[in-house]
């Protein structure tokens, strides 16, 4: 089955913990993307990836790093977390400019 | 990639149409319309996407302007299913001789609340 998978999928942390959020899709797609969704706000890109060892910044990257070393892989990295990046998290992955395929969800809290 | 404009919320009666509207005025020719629905907080689902004709698959019918700069995503028999966040969306595509596909802007979406 196609898929984008996250994990975790829940995840409660302190500030300044570095933690990682992982991202991996089966469909072969070259561009992976991750965003934030806070109320009101809609979805916000963070960073994307149109290829392995290609990434670039979305509208709101401060605070998260990524990495594509592989075609399937792209972690979503917070090296020191703050209460500010509390959010619910998506990654999502495409074949070039098709169609978007989204993973479940991580819903991040920090303390 | 060019930035899309969509009413808040919109209300639609059970069984009734409901059509969404979406502003893109900034298109550029080789730029997609693509639409994708949020159900609660899980993951955007893909519904439809066109180029400049009019499109119609099992989920929807999307019609765009002749200038392309405005399009309508009709759900025809609207269900207390279908009551969701649309979010429409431009992005250029590989296909169409496009290379700037990576960055993306979602906006806030229209609610769309389908009652009975």
């Amino acid at each position: 089955e196609a898929q984008v998978t996250q994990n975790p999928r829940y995840l409660i942390t302190v500030t300044g913990k570095k933690l990682t959020v992982t991202c991996s899709q089966n469909m072969n797609h070259e561009y992976m993307s991750w965003y934030r969704q806070d109320p009101g706000l809609g979805l916000r890109q963070i960073y994307y990836s149109m290829n392995v060892e290609v990434t670039d910044k979305g509208d709101v990257p401060e605070g998260y790093k990524v990495s594509r070393k592989e075609k399937r892989n792209f972690p979503l990295i917070l090296e020191s977390p703050s209460p500010n990046q509390t959010s619910l998290y998506f990654c999502a992955s495409s074949l070039f400019g098709g169609e978007l395929f989204f993973g479940e969800g991580s819903r991040l809290t920090v303390l | 990639d060019a930035k899309t404009t969509q009413p808040t919320s919109m209300d639609c009666a059970e069984g009734r149409a409901a059509n969404l509207p979406c502003n893109h005025s900034t298109i550029s020719g080789n730029e997609y319309v693509y639409w994708y629905r949020q159900i609660h907080s899980q993951g955007p689902q893909y519904i439809i996407h066109g180029l400049k004709n009019n499109e119609t698959n099992e989920m929807a019918s999307l019609i765009i302007t002749e200038d392309r700069k405005s399009s309508t995503l009709i759900l025809p028999h609207a269900t207390l299913r279908d009551t969701a966040v649309y979010y429409c969306i431009v992005r250029s595509n590989r296909g169409a001789g496009g290379t700037s596909y990576g960055k993306l802007t979602f906006g806030q979406g229209t609610i769309l609340t389908v009652h009975p």
